[in-house]
């Protein structure tokens, strides 16, 4: 298994463009969720979801938009990207939405708007 | 509101001597507790997780973490460190209730270094 995977590893972005980033996992895994991660914030919770065709926003949802067609695919769009949005933006998968189950993280994209 | 706390921004230790990451925890339903471990310019790991039963939980690469009710802790250990040890470490609370059930809260993150 590949895992979860995230594309691109880095992106440069102008204030007012924007873009998709891509998760994928092969695990079959119900829970899908997007964090970012800002310094000394820890990571913070952007969207999930439980399932195909069900999302839901997480702690800080502003500027950020998710869908969710198939099980396997969880990409995060920016609609204007705003310098504030410059982080490091973490997928995560699990195999249920239930509080006993490991989340499994990709490798990250780091964003730079400017 | 479940939350965790990492009241160290870093640890340092030397290299053959046992480390301890603290952490401590506030839930209002069961604590479900993680840690999870970040080496630079990567994705975070899993290392070891709390669900019920003996408070002594061991994980990869020879961690291990001991939950306390009473004082509301979580904190990770090493018998020996490793330079190769050195990463940042976060702890987490998985809600379990709710509409915010699955949800990870994640402290702020201890950057641990071990020097030779």
């Amino acid at each position: 298994n590949a895992g979860v995977t995230q594309t691109p590893k880095f992106q440069v972005l102008k204030t007012g463009q924007s873009m998709t980033l891509q998760c994928a996992q092969d695990m079959n895994h119900e829970y899908m969720s997007w964090y970012r991660q800002d310094p000394g914030m820890g990571l913070r919770l952007i969207h999930y979801s439980v399932g195909a065709g069900i999302t839901d926003q997480g702690e800080v949802p502003n500027g950020y938009n998710v869908s969710r067609s198939t099980t396997e695919d969880f990409p995060l769009r920016l609609l204007s990207a705003a310098p504030s949005q410059t982080s490091v933006y973490f997928c995560a998968s699990s195999s249920r939405n239930r509080a006993t189950d490991t989340q499994y993280f990709g490798p990250g994209t780091r964003l730079t708007v400017l | 509101a479940q939350s965790v706390a990492q009241p160290e921004d870093q640890v340092n230790v030397a290299e053959g001597n046992p480390l301890t990451v603290k952490c401590t925890y506030s839930v209002s339903g069961n604590p479900y507790l993680f840690w999870y471990v970040q080496y630079p310019n990567r994705g975070l790991q899993f290392l070891l997780k709390y669900i019920t039963g003996d408070n002594l939980v061991k994980g990869s690469y020879g961690f291990e973490a001991e939950f306390n009710k009473s004082q509301t802790s979580f904190h990770l250990k090493k018998p020996s460190a490793l330079v190769s040890d050195s990463a940042l470490y976060f702890c987490a609370v998985r809600d379990d209730r709710g509409s915010t059930l699955g949800r990870l809260y994640f402290g702020r993150g201890t950057q641990l270094t071990v020097w030779p």
